[in-house]
């Protein structure tokens, strides 16, 4: 059965460094998404990306974090410049079509820890 | 901003109860799913209900949404320890937004 897989499974990172969290999709899905979930606290959603652009974002999505695609498969997220709060499990979602009426297959996450 | 509350917040049952946790909001949602995510694992979705009062079953769990779109509830009936997890609620507003997540209900069943 396909699934969405993240690398690295744990990222450790001196606050201050960048780091790039990678997902692959499902192949033939076409939109994209990262959430973020603090220990302990909900799932929050960051950026959905489709047709190679990012079509919405929250709040939490400021000018620290971008993403990209580089390729055909895989998917990245970008955080420039960590910070202590930017500890987190990070997910990637991907979907075949927008996500009001279909699923959104989730990825096993990467756990950040910033120091 | 919408905002998702679920109850209760944690839920600790003996294997063979029924049990109903909710997902209350006072905006109105589009579409509404429920997730289970387990430690450690990222969210797994149950189902997507989309219609006011729509009522949808997967086998022991029978998920109801609010006739005004603004609530739903997710009733398992005989639970089994298999059933342990944190159970998620998300709506999206409207058509081409993302979904906005609950804080989740823990459950655990027992042997």
């Amino acid at each position: 059965e396909p699934e969405v897989t993240q690398t690295p499974s744990h990222q450790v990172t001196q606050m201050g460094q960048e780091v790039i969290l990678r997902c692959v999709p499902i192949s033939n899905h076409l939109y994209f998404y990262w959430y973020r979930q603090i220990l302990g606290q909900k799932v929050e959603f960051l950026v959905s990306f489709y047709n190679n652009e990012i079509s919405e974002k929250s709040e939490i999505f400021d000018d620290q974090f971008s993403v990209e695609r580089p390729d055909g498969s895989n998917f990245t997220l970008k955080i420039r410049s960590t910070k202590l709060e930017d500890s987190a499990m990070y997910f990637c979602a991907s979907s075949n079509r927008g996500a009001l009426y279909n699923e959104q297959f989730f990825g096993p996450g990467t756990r950040l820890t910033v120091l | 901003t919408q905002l998702l509350e679920q109850s209760p917040q944690f839920l600790s049952i003996q294997e063979g109860e029924n049990l109903t946790v909710y997902c209350n909001s006072s905006s109105v949602f589009s579409s509404l799913q429920w997730y289970r995510q387990e430690p450690g694992e990222g969210p797994v979705l149950l189902v997507t209900v989309v219609t006011g009062g729509e009522v949808k079953k997967l086998k022991r769990l029978t998920f109801q949404f609010g006739d005004a779109r603004k609530d739903s509830s997710l009733h398992i009936t005989a639970a089994q320890p298999g059933d342990t997890g944190l159970y998620l609620c998300a709506g999206a507003a409207n058509y081409g937004q993302n979904f906005v997540f609950g804080p989740g209900t823990r459950l655990s069943v027992l042997p």
